[in-house]
């Protein structure tokens, strides 16, 4: 079984300034994505990146970039010029491609509460 | 602009009331998947269909706990009795396989 870890609970940042949000986990597989999920306070999930386990390259979408260590099994998640709209709990999560299928399906970690201060 | 759709957004009821929750997943989506969320278990995966057909629902209380998915353009989350326990927001999502899984806006439910 797979497991994701966000090793902080709750971070806070300056508005305009550079935070980095922590993920690990654990899989037997060797074919997989991560990702990273939003969450406002509406409780929306808004997918904010997605990583091909086969990629070296990491991904980057705006203001958004991760740094994935396949080996080291670690995928973080940094957020340049920090917004108040950034505010939100974020979570990692990891999705299994197997041949058969059966393991498609996201696997949560606990999340992580960012706070943007003006 | 595809979206999964979730009613009701928002349900308050008494203990020992049933509880149903529905979900339009994206048109041409052929897995959905239903999650809970509370504050001491986070998210967690209660049940997925593909292409119709239960895969999983280990995860789903199987005394008051009942989902399943009348036709391609619906899925159906059922409590019975809800007890207190059960308020939490449901997820559903929807996605077709090996690729990104995209979530409704969720079902916030309170048992009283």
């Amino acid at each position: 079984a797979q497991t994701v870890t966000q090793s902080q609970p709750e971070m806070s940042v300056q508005e305009a300034e550079t935070v980095t949000l922590s993920c690990t986990y654990d899989t037997s597989e060797n074919n997989y994505y991560l990702f990273w999920y939003k969450q406002p306070p509406s409780r929306q999930m808004i997918l904010v990146i997605r990583q091909e386990a086969y990629k070296q390259q990491n991904a980057t979408e705006n203001r958004f970039s991760v740094n994935f260590q396949k080996a080291a099994k670690s995928f973080s998640l940094k957020i340049s010029d920090s917004q108040l709209g950034d505010t939100a709990m974020y979570f990692c999560a990891f999705m299994g491609l197997n041949s058969g299928g059966s393991n498609y399906k996201l696997t949560f970690g606990k999340g992580t509460l960012l706070t943007v201060n003006p | 602009d595809a979206r999964v759709t979730q009613t009701p957004r928002h349900k308050v009821t008494e203990m020992g009331q049933e509880v149903t929750m529905r979900c339009q997943p994206i048109l041409g989506h052929n897995t959905v998947f239903w999650y809970r969320q509370t504050m001491m278990q986070g998210l967690e995966l209660l049940a997925y269909f593909r292409n119709r057909a239960p895969l999983d629902d280990s995860g789903m209380p199987k005394d008051r706990f009942s989902a399943e998915m009348p036709d391609a353009t619906l899925a159906t989350l059922k409590i019975q009795p809800s007890e207190p326990r059960d308020s939490a927001v449901y997820f559903c999502a929807s996605g077709i396989e090996g690729n990104t899984i995209y979530f409704g806006e969720g079902s916030w439910l309170t048992v009283v």
